[in-house]
């Protein structure tokens, strides 16, 4: 099946600095990737949907400017977090949409997550 | 807007109990119909799908009908495994081809020797 991964897994930083978490889809290409946010025992927040090549689409709330997001080819896309402070720890989560025909088109594979945590 | 509701949790069972896990969703027409899990520390991992009315999406043991006239998904399995302690989340996903999975709170379960 289709793998979708991310990197770093675990990531520590201090207030202040940024962060850059990556998410790869290793055996398809993705045109439409989508960036989740995750608190503790909640459900997921989507934070913004990138398709390859144009920018990305912010879910109401959700500041573009502190999260920027890349999608620079069909099998990469980055969050970057800038100016990191504590209340942006959390365990964020990148999904990507396969680039076929069909309803299958429209399945979103999960990578495993990334837990921020800022000091 | 579309929305999921589902059975709040913690779920504990013993092992080999019988497991039901309600969902009902919100939308207009025929959206498809998702149930995820989540291991701890991981991301989340498709169970199964449904994506018509009448369907029975399966996988793992694990079982969810897609009734229409009950706007309901409930995931259901005979015998549950220690193996089975994760979050289930269900979720739509919006007709035509919406992009926006819409998610459910999640249940946690789990299950003791």
């Amino acid at each position: 099946g289709a793998v979708v991964s991310q990197h770093p897994s675990r990531v520590i930083c201090k207030s202040g600095t940024s962060v850059k978490i990556e998410c790869r889809s290793l055996d398809f290409q993705a045109t439409t990737m989508f960036w989740y946010r995750q608190f503790p025992k909640q459900s997921l927040m989507l934070m913004a949907t990138s398709n390859e090549g144009s920018k990305a689409t912010y879910e109401q709330g959700v500041e573009k400017d502190k999260f920027l997001i890349n999608h620079a080819s069909l099998t990469l896309s980055t969050l970057t977090v800038t100016s990191a402070h504590p209340e942006d720890s959390s365990f964020y989560i990148c999904s990507a949409r396969e680039m076929t025909s069909g309803l299958s088109s429209y399945e979103q594979y999960f990578g495993p997550g990334t837990r921020l945590t800022v000091t | 807007g579309d929305s999921v509701t589902q059975m709040e949790g913690p779920v504990t069972l013993s092992e080999e109990a019988f497991l039901t896990i309600n969902c009902t969703y919100t939308a207009t027409g025929y959206p498809s119909l998702f149930w995820y899990v989540q291991y701890p520390g991981e991301g989340l991992q498709l169970l199964l799908k449904a994506t018509k009315a009448d369907d029975k999406g399966s996988n793992k043991g694990f079982e969810a009908t897609y009734r229409k006239e009950t706007t309901s998904f409930h995931l259901e399995k005979g015998s549950v495994q220690v193996s089975d302690s994760a979050v289930y989340f269900c979720a739509l996903l919006g007709q035509g081809g919406s992009e926006k999975l819409v998610f459910g709170k999640g249940t946690k379960l789990t299950v003791n020797p």
